[in-house]
């Protein structure tokens, strides 16, 4: 079975600094993948960062990267120069066979 | 490019009545699911198709049907809705077997039952 753990309900951060959600995972699969997913209130879900778990090296789009520990079974999401538009839910996310499995989501706001 | 649509957005049913939540892609994925979402909860997977034809359960599936007459199209069936029944719900489809591809997601629709 996979789970998901996201332990930071709520977070805030002042525009142009950089914040970090956290996340763990437990899952028996052998080849997994770990997605970032944000949802702004229109609803939407959006793809913000995929992890392939066989990499060691961490994934980077723009202003977002993530910290992948394999070991430790943790995949944190850092958002740098934070813009109001990254105000939004964020959810971690396993990817294994037949499923993907959602961390409960940390609602982050930027503050200006 | 359409992706993954999903009707209706907005829907009220009384406790007791039936309805369907329609989900369709024309991105030619295999995979197709419905999630539910609720406060403190995120999004957890109702029922999951792996092709037309091939449906399965997930996580919390009592209260729904599916089924997968073609490639393009996956109903969610709410056989006598429930209060507990308030939700989001997402379809989301992706390519089979690579699950490690991302998941597309329809816009949602938020149902409410009195």
């Amino acid at each position: 079975a996979q789970t998901v753990t996201q332990s930071q309900p709520e977070m805030s951060v002042q525009e142009a600094e950089t914040v970090t959600l956290s996340c763990t995972y437990d899952t028996s699969e052998n080849n997994y993948y770990l997605f970032w997913y944000k949802q702004p209130p229109s609803r939407q879900m959006i793809l913000v960062i995929r992890q392939e778990a066989y990499k060691q090296q961490n994934a980077t789009e723009n202003r977002f990267s993530v910290n992948f520990q394999k070991a430790a079974k943790s995949f944190s999401l850092k958002i740098s120069d934070s813009q109001l538009g990254d105000t939004a839910m964020y959810f971690c996310a396993a990817g294994g066979t037949y499923k993907y499995i959602f961390g409960t989501g940390t609602r982050l706001k930027v503050l200006a | 490019n359409a992706g993954v649509t999903q009707t209706p957005k907005f829907q009220v049913l009384k406790t007791g009545q039936s309805m369907t939540l329609q989900c369709a892609q024309d991105m030619n994925h295999e995979y197709m699911s419905w999630y539910r979402q609720d406060p403190g909860m995120g999004l957890r997977l109702i029922h999951y198709s792996v092709g037309a034809g091939i449906t399965d359960q997930g996580e919390v599936p009592n209260g729904y049907n599916v089924s997968r007459s073609t490639t393009e199209d996956f109903p969610l069936r709410l056989l006598s809705a429930a209060p507990s029944q308030t939700s989001v719900y997402f379809c989301a489809s992706s390519y089979f077997p690579q699950i490690n591809t991302e998941a597309f997601f329809g816009q949602g629709t938020r149902l409410t039952v009195v």
